[in-house]
């Protein structure tokens, strides 16, 4: 069973600040994704990574940043942190061989920016 | 580019009633599409899947989907549905390198006793 972990799960941040969310994969999976939820919206595309020191930008990149220091580990970063960034962002992975092209997600993180 | 829609933002039905939540999606080539389910305060769970073959997929807790090329349209069905299944429903496809998933704006289920 894929487990996904991210932490924290619910914060509060100030207009300006700077905000890191984290995410943990156990499933020695090669990509990862950050998307955020918003009502009407469904999931969207922040950033995604194919393995260890990479990130690319996904749908909807600008006010983040992502990080991928090892394979199991996957940060996204708000550096100068807005109210229009208040989401819940979900991370997921998953593997890029044979036909297993489904996504494995964490329970996400409620972020409320005031 | 590919997208995905949900048509019906909230559907309410009767426990023990059937259910069909509808999904269109637009995809040039062979589309691979999936249901997730959303439980309250839960991250999503993957539903079921298809995967280029028999249109009719059968998934968990008695969810199957009908895929139809020629109508672009890929509908969650459930015969009976339970108490249980109270939650959101999202529709997805794959879209480009890198398995991203493009995903609908999901469709809330509410169960009526």
């Amino acid at each position: 069973e894929a487990a996904v972990t991210q932490s924290p799960r619910n914060k509060v941040a100030v207009t300006g600040g700077k905000v890191t969310l984290s995410c943990n994969q156990t499933n020695n999976h090669n990509n990862m994704y950050w998307y955020r939820q918003d009502t009407g919206h469904g999931l969207r595309l922040i950033h995604y990574s194919y393995g260890a020191g990479s990130t690319e930008k996904g749908d909807i990149p600008d006010g983040y940043k992502a990080s991928r220091p090892s394979q199991e580990n996957f940060s996204l970063i708000l550096e100068l942190a807005t109210p229009s960034q208040t989401s819940v962002y979900f991370c997921a992975s998953g593997d890029d061989w044979g036909y297993s092209y489904e996504q494995y997600f964490g329970p996400g993180t409620r972020l409320t920016v005031l | 580019a590919q997208s995905v829609t949900q048509p019906d933002a909230r559907v309410t039905v009767s426990e023990g009633a059937s259910l069909q939540l509808r999904c269109k999606y637009s995809y040039f080539g062979t589309p691979y599409l999936f249901w997730y389910v959303q439980y309250p305060r839960q991250g999503l769970q993957l539903l079921l899947k298809y995967y280029p073959g028999d249109p009719v997929v059968q998934g968990v807790n008695g969810f199957e989907a009908e895929f139809s090329k020629s109508n672009s349209s890929f509908h969650l069905r459930k015969a009976s549905v339970h108490w249980s299944d109270w939650a959101v429903y999202f529709c997805a496809v794959r879209s480009g390198s890198f398995n991203k998933l493009t995903f609908g704006a999901g469709t809330r289920l509410a169960v009526c006793p």
